[in-house]
């Protein structure tokens, strides 16, 4: 057990660029979690996937975010046209669960995106 | 919806002195709650959690938090504090459900002096 990693852990960009993150949780967790975190803020839910299905997305989430899962293992979040608002700690989270029962959220070290 | 207040953004206090982080939630079915830190430079890690059962819950490194609902506070509290824990501590609150995610607080910076 590894836990969860991210990559790039810093990232600096000109507006209106494209962007993409990417999350490998821990191996054997089936859900994964994007969250985003502001200056001073708590962390935000921005999307979830079960195995490799988004099942749920924020109203945070525009149109210029992606996300996606394509095995059921690691993930990518896609930012495009980045604007200074994006400017944020990205972060991911994993859980194993099953059975209705909540289970732990294991987060990684996050990306921090910084649009100039 | 769900929501977490935590009403102090800041926690000044001396080492071995007691502490206290209040949370407060808002929900209109039954919760889970958790408190994560946030060591400087460091990702999110569970401190504590509660699920059921016991509304008194502990973590290993002698923190604790109290689910009260009737009040629905979920306090975290130290009786003698180290200048090691001085982080950001993050209040959460989900519901069962199909998606789990977590409602946080917008966290308390916890400060221990010498």
């Amino acid at each position: 057990d590894t836990g969860v990693s991210q990559d790039p852990r810093h990232k600096i960009t000109k507006r209106g660029q494209n962007v993409t993150f990417r999350c490998d949780p821990i191996s054997e967790h089936n859900r994964l979690y994007w969250y985003r975190q502001t200056l001073g803020q708590g962390p935000e839910f921005l999307t979830y996937f079960q195995n490799e299905a988004q099942l749920e997305k924020s109203r945070l989430l525009s149109d210029r975010f992606s996300a996606e899962r394509p095995k059921g293992s690691f993930s990518t979040l896609e930012i495009q046209r980045t604007e200074q608002g994006d400017s944020a700690m990205y972060l991911c989270a994993s859980s194993l669960s099953g059975d209705g029962r909540s289970d732990t959220q294991y987060f990684g070290p996050g990306t921090r995106l910084t649009v100039l | 919806a769900q929501s977490v207040t935590q009403l102090d953004s800041q926690v000044p206090v001396f080492e071995e002195a007691p502490v206290e982080l209040r949370c407060n939630y808002s929900s209109s079915v039954s919760v889970y709650l958790f408190w994560y830190v946030q060591y400087p430079n460091q990702g999110l890690q569970l401190l504590l959690k509660y699920l059921s059962g016991s509304t008194l819950v502990e973590s290993i490194n002698g923190f604790e938090a109290e689910f009260n609902k009737s009040q629905t506070s979920f306090h975290l509290r130290k009786p003698s504090v180290h200048i090691s824990d001085t982080a950001e501590y993050f209040c959460a609150v989900t519901t069962k459900g199909n998606t789990d995610k977590l409602i946080f607080g917008t966290g308390t910076r916890l400060q221990v002096f010498p």
